[in-house]
This record gives structure tokens, sequence and C-alpha cells, in this order.
């Protein structure tokens, strides 16, 4: 089967530094993409990658192992507004998109 | 308007009934997508049009049917709602279909059926 593991909840503080990891297990791998969708709303694109690395867009960066399956969310500098779910989502062989269920991230000050 | 728009917002709807989401985009994107959300579970998709006039199957397609008749709108059809339909349902659009194309997400559709 195909499977996309995230924490379910993850708290942090007001200007600290948080990752969010997701490790994948698809049929073949084309891309992996990480959405944020705030409670009640649609999500929305962070961040796409497709070859080994660290992806950095401003206080948010992405990082990929494809050899490991593994993939994080980096988010810098949080902000109260950063309180949201964190979708991965990976391209498998097939070109489908399979989601993970996210992960709530909580920012307390 | 911009981006992508769906209608109604909510509805409750009893077992049994008919019932018809619609999705219209006005970024002239080719592909677009029915997903369906269910709390502890990731997006699912339930059908996917690569461009007008041609629909996939998604993930989980029975008790659903759509159409594209042309570019701007997707509408997905409930022909005999049930219980375990009841969910969010969110529409998409990407620029083409398959891998590396972000796709954009409507408001979504909080659908309840008892």
């Amino acid at each position: 089967g195909q499977n996309i593991d995230q924490p379910t909840e993850m708290t942090a503080t007001e200007g600290a530094i948080v990752q969010i990891n997701c490790t994948y297990q698809t049929s073949g791998f084309n891309g992996l993409f990480w959405y944020q969708q705030h409670a009640g709303e649609a999500p929305t694109f962070l961040s796409y990658n497709v070859l080994d690395g660290l992806e950095e867009k401003g206080r948010f960066s992405s990082f990929l192992s494809r050899s490991k399956g593994y993939s994080y969310l980096l988010l810098k500098e949080l902000q109260m507004k950063d309180s949201a779910s964190y979708l991965c989502a990976v391209i498998n062989s097939n070109y489908q998109l399979i989601w993970g269920a996210g992960t709530k991230l909580i920012i307390k000050p | 308007i911009a981006g992508i728009t769906q209608a109604p917002t909510s509805q409750i709807l009893a077992a049994g009934r008919r019932m018809t989401l619609r999705c219209t985009q006005d970024m002239r994107h080719n592909a677009m997508y029915w997903y369906r959300q269910d709390l502890g579970l990731g997006l699912r998709l339930i059908h996917y049009s690569n461009t007008a006039g041609t629909t996939g199957k998604g993930e989980v397609p029975d008790g659903y049917s759509v159409s594209r008749a042309n570019t701007d709108d997707f509408p997905l059809t409930l022909a005999s709602a049930v219980p375990s339909q009841t969910s969010v349902y969110f529409c998409a659009s990407s620029d083409f279909g398959g891998a590396g194309n972000e796709q954009f997400f409507g408001p979504g559709t909080r659908l309840t059926v008892l």
C-alpha cells in the first residue's frame, strides 16, 4: 500500500523554530508538496521538492531525502498566524497525488 | 471573480437525495479535481479532469459523478446521497495535470447527509 506519515499534532512557541516531518512509502516518487491549511479554509501551496536537498523560501524551508523516503518542513521565527495544519503530499509513479493526514501546529505565545 | 469558487458553502441533505456541488475557476487551468477531506484522513481524490471533455476516476469515485463541458466548470454530483458522504469537499485546479503542478483550491463545501 501507499502511506504518508506525519505527526498528528505539534506545539511550539512564538518566535521559535519547528520541524514537521513526513515519511512516505509510495509506488515510485515524482515529487513532494507541502501545503498549509488554516482551520475551515482551503489548503494553500507552500513548497515543492523533486530533488534531494533543502529549498528555502523566506521563513519556510523544505528538505527532501529520496533515499530515505523523508521530508521535513522547517518553520523559523514562528508567528501566531502559523497556527495551521501542514499537509505533505507525494506524487507517485502513476502521477497520482497521495496526501498525508496533516500535522496540526499549535503556536503558543 | 478570481481563482476558484464553490457553491454552496454548506448544505444539509437528506439521504437518498440528489445533489450537485458546483465549482468554477477563472484561471483558464486545464486540470481540475474534486477531493473530500475527512477528519484524521488525508485529502482523497474523487474524480479529476485533465482537460475539458475528459474525466477520470480517483481514489474514491463510487457514488459520485462529474462532467467537464468547458474549461471553467467542473460540477460534482451525488446521485443518491448516503451518510458516509458527509464530508468537506474541495475543488482544485492546476495549469496541467500530472507531476509538479501546484494545485489551487476552492473554499470548500461542507456537506452533511442525514
